[in-house]
């Protein structure tokens, strides 16, 4: 079965360093997202994107956080100058498109775990 | 704005056994789904089952059902005869019914160990 997969599994940075985080959904998914889960916390949705732009962020999602499709296969989240308080698992995501959206799985891929030091 | 309630951090349960995880959420809308998904120890979160805030029927999907009180706000999970399977966390989630963005809203999860 198709999956979403996510490099690093773990990536660690310095503070006000800038880092790239790398997914590649599912093939013939069209809507990507990114979520992140604070050690402790409840899982928190960042972005998603479609027809490559940006359909809905989050508060959390400043300046700071960018995405990207660069090359049709990859999504990226970049996160420019990295804080202490972005150490999270960041979990990408990818659906099919459809109405309503909500009959669209999201699949989710194993995460990657951003410490900053 | 839409809030998910999850008041059990961990919960144990026998292997064979029936367990019940509670959600609660709060909206004003009337068109909304909710769903739970499973997060196994390999960390990939997984849909384990949907619920259309329109229809009356209680979900069900092999094993797993809910039980869905619109008026209550409540959405709990029911896992009968437990394996050892479904030791995971398990997130309660909401989405609105019109959305055209996909935003999947959270509770806290609930630690469920399946002992043998």
């Amino acid at each position: 079965e198709p999956e979403v997969t996510q490099t690093p599994s773990h990536q660690v940075t310095q503070m006000g360093q800038e880092v790239i985080l790398r997914c590649v959904p599912i093939s013939n998914h069209l809507y990507f997202y990114w979520y992140r889960q604070i050690l402790g916390q409840k899982v928190e949705f960042l972005v998603s994107f479609y027809n490559n732009e940006i359909s809905e962020k989050s508060e959390i999602f400043d300046d700071q956080f960018s995405v990207e499709r660069p090359d049709g296969s990859n999504f990226t989240l970049k996160i420019r100058s990295t804080k202490l308080e972005d150490s999270a698992m960041y979990f990408c995501a990818s659906s099919e498109a459809g109405v309503p959206l909500a009959h669209k799985p999201q699949h989710f891929g194993d995460g990657t775990r951003l410490s900053i030091l | 704005a839409q809030t998910v309630t999850q008041s059990q951090p961990e919960m144990s349960v026998q292997e064979a056994e029936t367990v019940t995880l509670s959600c609660t959420y709060d909206t004003s809308e009337n068109n909304y789904y909710l769903f739970w998904y499973k997060q196994p120890p390999s960390r990939q979160m997984i849909l384990v089952i949907r619920q259309e805030a329109y229809k009356q029927q209680n979900a069900t999907e092999n094993r797993f059902s809910v039980n869905f009180q619109k008026a209550a706000k409540s959405f709990s999970l029911k896992i009968s005869d437990s394996q050892l399977g479904d030791t995971a966390m398990y997130f309660c989630a909401f989405m609105h019914g019109s959305s055209n963005t996909g935003k999947l809203i959270f509770g806290q999860g609930t630690t469920l160990q399946v002992k043998p």
